[in-house]
């Protein structure tokens, strides 16, 4: 079965710092990778996803993703954060061997971003 | 506004009522979804079409709740005798192929008394 995992519920960044979101994900087969942005009263916003081809993965808003195999994860990354970035962030696969299956997301993790 | 659009965007009922929400997805897109979310927790999926076939289903999705595509456009999700269990943010989501991301629209919310 597919699954994700986000280890936080919270990330607290300052501005203008660097931002992490963690996630790792367990699928049958090579996965397909997605990132995903909830606002308040707003519906789920696409940021980027991870195919096939190069590991490090450029989206929306300045936001990139890193694939690493070998540790099953796919960490979002900002390199400076902005206020307007807080928002729930939301992880979620699809294995490719699964054909049409829909994404599996992870639980999200809340991200402030303090002036 | 060409994206994924639900209606009603909100909906309260009574314990045992029905409910039916409508998802018209992005025109070109012939994949469609239908998920649960509720708070604290990421999207659950409920159901999918490929066109006017419904291809899939979760266990998630009793007998109470129905979906259909009858064209291959438009989709509503039918509730018969909501629970109070039945209250979420229920989102359509649309996607023109298998490897692209799928479009959300902005959800129903319902609440059940």
């Amino acid at each position: 079965a597919q699954s994700v995992a986000q280890p936080e519920d919270q990330v607290n960044v300052a501005e203008g710092n660097p931002l992490t979101v963690k996630c790792t994900y367990s699928v049958s087969g090579n996965p397909y990778l997605f990132w995903y942005v909830q606002y308040p009263n707003r519906g789920l916003q696409f940021l980027l996803k991870y195919i096939t081809g190069d590991n490090l993965v450029k989206g929306s808003y300045g936001f990139e993703a890193e694939f690493n195999k070998s540790q099953t994860s796919f960490h979002l990354k900002k390199p400076s954060a902005l206020v307007s970035d807080s928002a729930l962030y939301f992880c979620a696969v699809r294995g490719i061997r699964s054909g049409n299956t829909p994404l599996v997301f992870g639980k999200g993790t809340r991200l402030s971003v303090i002036a | 506004d060409t994206g994924v659009s639900q209606n009603p965007r909100h909906k309260i009922t009574k314990r045992g009522q029905n409910v039916t929400f409508r998802c018209d997805p992005i025109s070109e897109h012939n994949r469609l979804y239908w998920y649960r979310q509720t708070l604290g927790q990421g999207p659950e999926f409920l159901t999918y079409f490929q066109n006017e076939a419904q291809l899939e289903k979760s266990r998630l999705l009793s007998d109470r709740f129905s979906a259909e595509r009858p064209k291959g456009s438009f989709s509503t999700l039918e509730i018969q005798r909501t629970e109070q269990g039945d209250s979420a943010m229920y989102l359509c989501a649309s996607s023109q192929e298998i490897l692209g991301g799928s479009f959300f629209g902005p959800g129903t919310r319902l609440t059940v008394l």
